[in-house]
């Protein structure tokens, strides 16, 4: 069974520019979160997906946005990058919320 | 390869030592634990988990400890490996919710 996919695996993107990131869940996981990772912060919470619908969204501006389509995959955007942008965006996904969550190997973004 | 971290906790270890890491939670109101390892370039790999009901869970290798009093879980993991070498992270939520809230990560680094 596949994991967790996070597509691309690298970016490089610009100030100001505007970036989606990708994630297919595991076959039959219907809950899909987003987290970002930095060296100072850590592992934050951004959003979860549940059945199409955002369930609970981290403290984040409104740049930080998402959705979750009908099979499950789900997309995050961020809008006018920012230098401090620059993260490892995590996709988790599990069978529905508060079970067992599996990470993609995540997006490193860099924001120069 | 990528730091998932700076300035992290670190305990070493030799090999075939066994090792204890300690996780303070915030929540009172958190009933779901999991504990998570991060190899540098990955996602963070799903280890073992313990509900609140429970306060000993044994795993492969891995024991998870919960003491709700103290709001405290520990990770013990038996002769350790160079494999084992990572970064530990605990994470708790709550019932319904996917949000994982994580602790700040532990580095492991284990000796030949």
């Amino acid at each position: 069974k596949a994991g967790v996919t996070q597509t691309p695996r690298y970016l490089i993107k610009t100030r100001g520019q505007q970036v989606t990131l990708s994630c297919s869940p595991i076959s039959g996981h219907r809950s899909v979160s987003w987290y970002q990772q930095t060296p100072g912060q850590g592992l934050q919470f951004l959003f979860e997906y549940f059945s199409e619908t955002q369930r609970n969204k981290g403290n984040f501006p409104g740049r930080f946005s998402g959705r979750q389509f009908s099979n499950s995959r789900s997309e995050m955007n961020v809008s006018t990058l920012e230098l401090g942008d620059s993260a490892l965006y995590l996709c988790a996904s599990s069978q529905t919320p508060n079970t067992e969550a599996f990470f993609g190997q995540g997006t490193r973004l860099t924001v120069v | 390869g990528e730091s998932v971290g700076l300035h992290l906790p670190t305990l070493s270890v030799q090999e075939g030592d066994n090792s204890i890491i300690n996780c303070a939670y915030s929540n009172s109101a958190s009933d779901y634990f999991i504990w998570y390892k991060q190899e540098s370039g990955k996602g963070p790999q799903f280890i073992i988990d313990i509900r609140s009901n429970m306060d000993k869970r044994q795993g492969q290798r891995v024991t998870v400890l919960l003491n709700k009093t103290v709001k405290h879980l520990s990770l013990q993991i038996a002769a350790t490996q160079p494999g084992d070498s990572a970064v530990y992270f605990c994470a708790e939520n709550m019932i319904g919710y996917s949000t994982l809230t994580f602790g700040k990560g532990t580095m492991l680094l284990v000796s030949p």
